[in-house]
């Protein structure tokens, strides 16, 4: 049983491009749940898709949007690429109605 | 004020010591808890979940919940030196649609 797969795990931009990575969700999981995380901080919520819809989002700018496929996996999308935006972003799955969540590896972003 | 603290260590102890790791919470909206476990350079790893007053335990994991002072812990006893790794306390509220509010997280160094 495949568990939440994110590519690429690397990635590396100059400021101002734009950015696409791809989660695929654990399987039987709908819900897929976007995080940025720093170097030494915690996750911090971007926003979260179910059928297909973004349903919950947090305090990101409109520069990062999102969209879920018919299979339930997921983009994340960064325009105008900022060097704060450097940071791993971490995917993850769960099942709706379920508050357990399970993460990926996560894609690691370098902005220059 | 933050929603959740957690003391970023890090935290050294030797092998076989017990570890106590915690977090406090300001709002009492927050009614699910749980435990990650980071690896350096991956994506965090569920260790624990509740959402009960008191202690839940697995294995050499026990994870501590007080509502009444808004406090959580986590004990990890005999540790090992694969016990190395972020520790990053995560809340959720009741509605709140499956967001989850993580701490900074503790960096633990179990030495031989």
């Amino acid at each position: 049983d495949a568990g939440v797969t994110q590519s690429p795990t690397h990635l590396i931009k100059t400021r101002g491009q734009q950015v696409t990575l791809r989660c695929s969700p654990k399987s039987g999981h709908d819900t897929v749940s976007w995080y940025q995380q720093a170097l030494g901080q915690g996750p911090q919520f971007i926003f979260q898709y179910y059928e297909e819809e973004e349903r919950q989002r947090g305090n990101f700018p409109d520069r990062f949007s999102g969209h879920q496929f018919p299979n339930y996996s997921s983009e994340l999308n960064v325009n105008a690429l900022l060097l704060g935006d450097s940071a791993l972003y971490l995917c993850a799955s769960s099942l709706a109605g379920q508050e357990t969540q399970y993460f990926g590896p996560g894609t690691r972003l370098l902005v220059l | 004020q933050k929603e959740v603290e957690q003391d970023p260590g890090p935290l050294s102890v030797p092998e076989g010591a017990i570890v106590s790791l915690n977090c406090t919470y300001s709002n009492s909206a927050f009614q699910y808890f749980m435990w990650y476990r980071q690896y350096s350079r991956k994506g965090p790893e569920l260790l624990m979940y509740t959402y009960s007053s008191g202690n839940k335990e697995d294995g050499r994991f026990t994870a501590q919940v007080d509502k009444s002072s808004k406090y959580i812990s986590l004990f990890i006893r005999d540790s090992q030196p694969s016990d190395s790794a972020t520790y990053l306390c995560a809340i959720m509220r009741t509605g709140g649609g499956n967001k989850l509010t993580f701490g900074t997280g503790t960096q633990l160094k179990v030495e031989l």
